[in-house]
């Protein structure tokens, strides 16, 4: 069974930094694109970073650039986001997700979120 | 404000056919792959549509996509009650090098 974790979520001061971690397992990690999605609370979903499997390709949305940094280590099995200068707009549940394009299927994974609260 | 306009929301009867519009551009929709992802409250979102139109093992033929031009539609047939649920068109954009998310649709069954 395939499984994505999230944890590192809670409550941090405006300014503060905060780091996200996601354990994968039941997939060969290092094959999957794997992506943080957010969605802040009663809004929509929104793709905030992304990484290439082997670490070598990074983008991010635009509000976060500067402030975010996506990683992953392919032997733990992990993805990272290490997020600074955090802003009261940046509390949102984090999803990890996953996608893998194999040329006659498509694998889709998604964890089940854990919450960021920027707040004084 | 979304580089992909979805309507608000959808409602339906059980068994109607329901369709939900994604309106995007030519730098996203019109040059990448739509996915469409449901969403039930306080759950991680679900994949329905790859690829614009492919379904992936374990979603219900009900589900379908088409994409034409810088658009692209979710269609729901036999409408259930546990359809209910907020529904999300993504895509990647070149202009942006990101993927970017509708804003959703909120879909009823009445």
């Amino acid at each position: 069974e395939v499984q994505l974790v999230e944890s590192g979520g809670g409550l941090v001061q405006p300014g503060g930094s905060l780091r996200l971690s996601c354990a994968a397992s039941g997939l060969t990690f290092s094959s999957y694109w794997m992506s943080w999605v957010r969605q802040a609370p009663g809004k929509g979903l929104e793709w905030v970073a992304n990484i290439k499997k082997d670490g070598s390709e990074k983008n991010y949305v635009d509000s976060v650039k500067g402030r975010f940094i996506i990683s992953r280590d392919n032997a733990k099995n992990s993805l990272y986001l290490q997020m600074s200068s955090l802003r009261v707009e940046d509390t949102a549940v984090y999803f990890c997700h996953g996608d893998y394009d194999a040329p006659n299927r498509y694998f889709d994974y998604w964890g089940q979120g854990t919450l960021v609260t920027v707040s004084s | 404000q979304s580089v992909l306009t979805q309507p608000h929301s959808a409602s339906g009867t059980p068994g109607q056919r329901v369709t939900i519009s994604c309106s995007g551009s030519s730098s996203n929709i019109g040059s990448n792959s739509v996915f469409w992802y449901q969403q039930l409250p306080g759950t991680a979102p679900k994949l329905l549509i790859c690829r614009n139109n492919q379904r992936p093992s374990g979603v219900p033929d009900r589900f379908s996509g088409s994409k034409s031009g810088t658009s692209a539609s979710l269609a729901i047939s036999g409408l259930r009650s546990e359809d209910e649920a907020d529904y999300y068109c993504v895509v990647w954009d070149d202009s942006l090098s990101g993927r970017v998310f509708g804003g959703g649709t909120k879909l009823t069954v009445l």
